[in-house]
């Protein structure tokens, strides 16, 4: 089994603030580092795969880091607004399946 | 498209019944998984489709058998329900192998065992 940790286990943050995460994973046998958003009564939705030593990913007020050697990965929420409460998960693959951390769940207060 | 969808969303089963949870995607995706959620221990994997015609173990199989009937559905078999079981089951599905593509998940299916 797999040792794919994520802290802090949640955050609680006012909006406007700007917030960070990591994921750490095993540094050996990467295919790929996903990061997940997934919110209350929802289903998780894909945010990032990243493949790459180094690679950076962005979409809107989200991006994220990838260290492949080391192995961890940050994801950055940019002024944090409420519509951005959620659970944030990452997933490690060493092959054909996923091995998803416990997550961060993430609340933004007004 | 409808994208991953899931039968039933609600489900009780006395202790020793069995049941089958459908899947069903219309992307064309090769892969499929059957994921369980648990309170504080996020998602496992309980098996997977590579593709049509293949499947493999994860992490939590014990309990459980899969169908991969054509390349649109995959289901799950709980053959004797154990209260252990109770959980919200998540399908979901890929258009690459190797865990490189990302996952469209299905909106869950909640079970009670009791």
């Amino acid at each position: 089994i797999l040792n794919v940790e994520q802290s802090p286990q949640s955050l609680h943050v006012q909006e406007g603030d700007s917030t960070n995460f990591t994921c750490s994973f095993p540094s050996s046998n990467f295919y790929a580092l996903h990061w997940y958003r997934w919110e209350t009564a929802k289903s998780p939705e894909a945010l990032f795969v990243m493949t790459l030593n180094g690679d950076e990913k962005k979409k809107g007020r989200i991006s994220a880091t990838l260290n492949t050697k080391e192995g961890y990965s940050y994801l950055y929420i940019k002024g944090s607004q409420p519509e951005d409460s959620a659970t944030y998960l990452c997933a490690f693959s060493a092959g054909n399946m996923l091995t998803f951390g416990g997550g961060t769940r993430l609340m933004v207060k007004p | 498209n409808a994208g991953v969808t899931q039968t039933p969303k609600f489900q009780v089963l006395k202790t020793g019944q069995s049941m089958t949870l459908q899947c069903a995607q219309d992307m064309n995706h090769n892969s499929m998984y059957w994921y369980r959620q648990d309170p504080g221990m996020g998602l496992r994997l309980i098996y997977y489709s590579a593709s049509e015609g293949t499947t493999d173990k994860g992490e939590v199989p014990n309990g459980y058998n899969v169908s991969r009937l054509n390349k649109r559905e995959f289901s799950l078999r709980l053959e004797s329900a154990a209260p252990s079981q109770t959980s919200v089951y998540f399908c979901a599905s890929s258009d690459r192998r190797g865990g490189i593509g990302e996952q469209y998940f299905g909106p869950g299916t909640r079970l009670t065992v009791t």
